[in-house]
C-alpha cells in the first residue's frame, strides 16, 4: 500500500529564485490538498483539488504560488521569485472522503 | 469563522503515565469532523482518529481514547500507558463543510500543537 509521496523532501533556494514540488497521492483518492507549516505552528490550507480541477485557493495563496494537477493524478506546487517568509514546510494530502493522509511534506529553506 | 485551541503547548510525563491532550474548538457548522493528528520527529502527520459531529459516543481505541463534547466544543485525546514512540507533537484539527459548486470541500483547521514528551 503505498502513501502520499512528495519530492523533493528538502530544498535550499536563494531569494528570488523559483522552485517546484511534486506531490503523488495515494492512487483511488480523487482530492488532493496543499498546506503550508511553519514552526512550532499548525498546517494551513493552501489549496484543494477534486480530480484535476483547483476549486478553492487560500488567501495565503499569493500570486507567487501556482499549483496544477494536470491528469488528475499528481500535482505540482511552484513558488515564483521565492522571499524568506516562504521557507516552511509544504504538506501534500490526499483523501477519498472525510480523512485526509499526508505525505512527508517538502522542506523549503529560502537563503 | 473556524478555530481550534490547544492550550496545552508542551507536556512531559514518564513513561506509563496516563496522558490527556486538550483540545477546544468554534464552529458555526452544524456538520463536521474532528481529527487528531500525530507529527513525529520525521516530519510526517500521521492519523489517528476522526469523530464525526453527530456522533458524541466515546471510544477506546487500543491505548487510545478520546472524550468528544459537543456542549463545551471539546474533543480531548487520552494516551493510556504512554511509552517513549508516543513522543511527538499532536495536532487536533477541525474539518468544515465548505460547498464548492462543482462538489464539496473540506478544509482542515489545526491547532497550534501539543509537544508530547515521554520520559524513560
Amino acid at each position: 500500500d503505498t502513501g502520499v509521496s512528495q519530492d523533493p523532501r528538502h530544498k535550499i533556494t536563494k531569494r528570488g529564485q523559483n522552485v517546484t514540488f511534486r506531490c503523488d497521492p495515494i492512487s483511488e483518492h480523487n482530492r488532493l490538498y496543499w498546506y503550508r507549516q511553519t514552526l512550532g505552528q499548525g498546517p494551513e490550507f493552501l489549496t484543494y483539488f477534486q480530480n484535476e480541477a483547483q476549486l478553492e485557493k487560500s488567501r495565503l495563496l499569493s500570486d507567487r504560488f501556482s499549483a496544477e494537477r494536470p491528469k488528475g493524478s499528481f500535482s505540482t506546487l511552484e513558488i515564483q521569485r521565492t522571499e524568506q517568509g516562504d521557507s516552511a514546510m509544504y504538506l501534500c494530502a490526499s483523501s477519498q472522503r472525510e480523512t485526509q493522509y499526508f505525505g512527508p511534506g517538502t522542506r523549503l529553506l529560502v537563503l | 469563522a473556524q478555530k481550534v485551541t490547544q492550550a496545552q503547548t508542551e507536556i512531559s510525563v514518564v513513561e506509563k503515565e496516563d496522558v490527556t491532550l486538550d483540545c477546544v474548538y468554534e464552529t458555526r457548522d452544524t456538520t463536521y469532523y474532528l481529527f487528531w493528528y500525530k507529527q513525529p520527529p520525521s516530519g510526517e502527520l500521521v492519523f489517528l482518529i476522526r469523530r464525526n459531529s453527530f456522533d458524541e459516543q466515546n471510544e477506546i481505541s487500543g491505548r487510545y481514547s478520546w472524550n468528544f463534547q459537543k456542549s463545551t466544543s471539546s474533543f480531548n485525546f487520552t494516551i493510556t500507558a504512554s511509552q517513549v514512540v508516543d513522543s511527538a507533537v499532536y495536532f487536533c484539527a477541525l474539518s468544515f463543510f465548505s460547498v464548492i459548486s462543482s462538489g464539496s470541500a473540506r478544509q482542515l483547521t489545526f491547532g497550534s500543537g501539543t509537544q508530547l514528551t515521554v520520559l524513560p
